[in-house]
């Protein structure tokens, strides 16, 4: 069965880089793109852009670009969201979502949390 | 792009029905066959409940349904139950080939 397994929560202070990693398995890893999506405190869904698992290409939405990237590793069929220069508002649960215009699996979430 | 527009909350009884909606625009919800809803619950994973407008992955109880007319799709729950209490959250493509949320919709049965 298809899962989408994230890494754990995160702590960091602002200024600093953060890495969240999503495995997927259950499938052909390169069949399908990886969403990133955040849901900040209190808030709801905001899509943050997809990635292209076979190409590596990604596609960031308006206000996460700079600071955000995505990237993969179809050795260990696992897709990564690396955020730097992290400030407070960047306090949320970050989850991958397959399937770019579907969101048909998703993650647990990962907690990130920027504090001083 | 700003976020599709769903009511902040909707109750009911269980064994009712309710409705969420979730309106949009010409360039993305009147626009796109892909409109998509979740459901999340605290917790846990969010759930695909309907794809492409009124598709129901394989698993996802009858009870839940799906349409669209213009630039507003909807999301119907047959028979409530206890079970189905969450946030509910539409999403759809756009013509820019871009991607959007609804606000979110909390479900409470009642």
């Amino acid at each position: 069965q298809v899962q989408l397994v994230q890494s754990g929560s995160e702590l960091k202070k602002p200024g600093a880089s953060v890495k969240v990693s999503c495995k997927a398995s259950g499938y052909t890893f390169t069949t399908n793109g990886m969403n990133w999506v955040r849901q900040a405190p209190g808030q709801g869904l905001e899509w943050m852009g997809w990635i292209n698992t076979r190409t590596g290409d990604p596609t960031y939405a308006q206000g996460f670009t700079g600071r955000f990237v995505f990237s993969v590793d179809t050795s260990v069929t696992t897709t990564y969201l690396q955020i730097s220069s992290l400030k407070a508002e960047d306090t949320a649960i970050y989850y991958c979502a397959r399937e770019p215009l579907k969101f048909d699996y998703w993650g647990q979430g990962s907690l990130v949390t920027v504090s001083s | 792009q700003s976020a599709l527009t769903q009511p902040a909350s909707v109750s009911g009884s269980p064994g009712q029905s309710i409705t969420i909606s979730c309106t949009g625009t010409s360039s993305d919800v009147g626009y796109s066959k892909y409109v998509s809803w979740c459901q999340l619950h605290p917790g846990k994973a969010p759930k695909l409940i309907i794809y492409e407008v009124r598709n129901r992955p394989s698993g996802v109880s009858n009870r839940f349904s799906g349409s669209k007319s213009g630039n507003t799709a909807s999301l119907t729950i047959s028979g409530l139950q206890a079970e189905d209490e969450g946030d509910y959250y539409c999403s759809s493509s756009s013509a820019s080939g871009t991607a959007v949320f609804g606000g979110g919709t909390k479900l409470t049965v009642l």
